[in-house]
């Protein structure tokens, strides 16, 4: 029931941008992003509810698509504090309110 | 606030030992659960809690027990530990239902079965 991640690592230059997805087999009613520094707990980025909601925190944004159960977190611009693993968590409609289930993660490394 | 904390941060076990990691938060949350994270395997949940009273299991409960008796904490038992149980934990507690259901994670407790 893990949510599929892609892609698994993404390589960028500082200022560019790239686009990292995530997907599921089940009805959902929330999507969350988190951003893991090694040797750190992963932190809280964004969520975003079932209706096919926009949402944005600095230059890094998110959207979902309610019909294809899918969600893509956007990193704009990328900058040198970008790097580190990216986890969606999903939360399944059927299951426990808070249950979050994670993708393996994708590892963003911004290079100067 | 202190926020979700778990002790011990490093922990080095021999197979067959049974030991219990501590997690606690401070927030009221509602939600607690425990994760461990593998490399290329994400974090994938162990147990959960959605109140005093009443825990679930999640993906990979084999091996784990967890009790809730109060709404702060929330510890997990390794009943015989195993090397396959190598990884890093972690709790993480939330207050679902409402707009802001963020998760908040301990920094982590790093365990080494040998």
């Amino acid at each position: 029931q893990q949510p599929v991640q892609s892609p698994q690592a993404v390589i960028l230059r500082e200022g560019e941008d790239a686009v990292i997805n995530c997907s599921s087999s089940k009805a959902l009613y929330s999507v969350h992003w988190y951003r893991q520094k090694h040797g750190e707990a992963p932190v809280f980025l964004m969520i975003l509810l079932k209706g096919g909601e926009q949402k944005g925190h600095e230059k890094i944004s998110a959207s979902f698509n309610e019909k294809k159960q899918q969600s893509s977190l956007y990193l704009t611009a990328s900058q040198l504090s970008y790097s580190g693993t990216y986890f969606c968590g999903t939360e399944i409609q059927t299951d426990s309110w808070g249950k979050l289930q994670f993708g393996a993660g994708t590892q963003v490394v911004v290079t100067p | 606030n202190a926020g979700v904390t778990q002790t011990p941060k490093f922990q080095v076990l021999k197979t067959g030992q049974s030991m219990t990691l501590q997690c606690a938060q401070d927030m009221n949350h509602e939600y607690m659960s425990w994760y461990r994270q593998d490399p290329g395997m994400g974090l994938r949940l162990i147990h959960y809690s959605v109140g005093a009273g009443i825990t679930d299991q999640g993906e990979v409960p084999n091996g784990y027990n967890v009790s809730r008796s109060t709404t702060e904490d929330f510890p997990l038992r390794l009943l015989s530990a195993a090397p396959s149980q190598t990884s890093v934990y972690f709790c993480a507690s939330s207050s679902p239902g409402h707009m802001n259901t963020e998760a908040f994670f301990g920094q982590g407790t790093r365990l080494t079965v040998v």
